[in-house]
């Protein structure tokens, strides 16, 4: 049973650049949200999403913004890249309507440079 | 708002010994849930444990502890004899229903403790 898949594992991105992050669910799975981590710091919670809309968003800007598609799988899109977005991105993923933990892939690394 | 407190930055022990690791946490919500995850240098978060607010009991599974203290917003994760293996950055989680009250809605993180253990 495979776990939470996320692609790339790395990625080097220019300052003002967009880039495109990539989640797959752990099989049985319906729900994804993805979190933001600093280096140092604990995960910060960007969105969750759920029947393909977002259900909740943290305290991100506009320039971060998602997709489910109807496979459950999720992209995270960020424009107009700061170094300070420079970060682990996190993916988890859960079944909605059964209290149970939620899986977590092993991150992108992005670097702005 | 919620908030994840972990005052202990970085925790150094020699393998067999015990470890405690504390979480402090703030929210309005009646009904909450806690949790432990742990992440190794692959950067994957692993869960742990879990806790909802309404049951209080302590429980022991394996090498791993958790006394919950609702009194105090306390929810400190023990490891009873230390292994090298255990050496990773270990992190407090609370989170609200989510909108629907069907599941988990946002994890809020406390900032982490580097465990280190020696040989």
């Amino acid at each position: 049973d495979a776990g939470v898949t996320q692609s790339p594992t790395h990625l080097i991105k220019t300052r003002g650049q967009q880039v495109t992050l990539r989640c797959s669910p752990k099989s049985g799975h319906d729900t994804v949200s993805w979190y933001q981590q600093a280096l140092g710091q604990g995960p910060q919670f960007i969105f969750q999403y759920y029947e393909e809309e977002e259900r909740q968003r943290g305290n991100f800007p506009d320039r971060f913004s998602g997709h489910q598609f109807p496979n459950y799988s999720s992209e995270l899109n960020v424009n107009a890249l700061l170094l300070g977005d420079s970060a682990l991105y996190l993916c988890a993923s859960s079944k909605r309507g059964l209290y149970t933990e939620a899986f977590f892939g092993q991150g992108t690394r992005l670097t702005v440079v | 708002a919620q908030k994840v407190t972990q005052a202990q930055t970085e925790i150094s022990v020699v393998e067999k010994e015990d470890v405690t690791l504390d979480c402090v946490y703030e929210t309005r919500d009646t009904t909450y849930y806690l949790f432990w995850y742990k992440q190794p240098p692959s950067g994957e978060l692993v869960f742990l444990i879990r806790r909802n607010s309404f049951d209080e009991q302590n429980e022991i599974s394996g090498r791993y502890s958790w006394n919950f203290q609702k009194s105090t917003s306390s929810f400190n994760f023990t490891i009873t004899a230390s292994q090298v293996v255990d050496s990773a950055v270990y992190f407090c989680a609370l989170s609200e229903n989510s909108a629907g009250g069907t599941s988990y809605g946002k994890l809020t993180f406390g900032q982490g403790t580097i465990l280190t253990v020696h040989p």
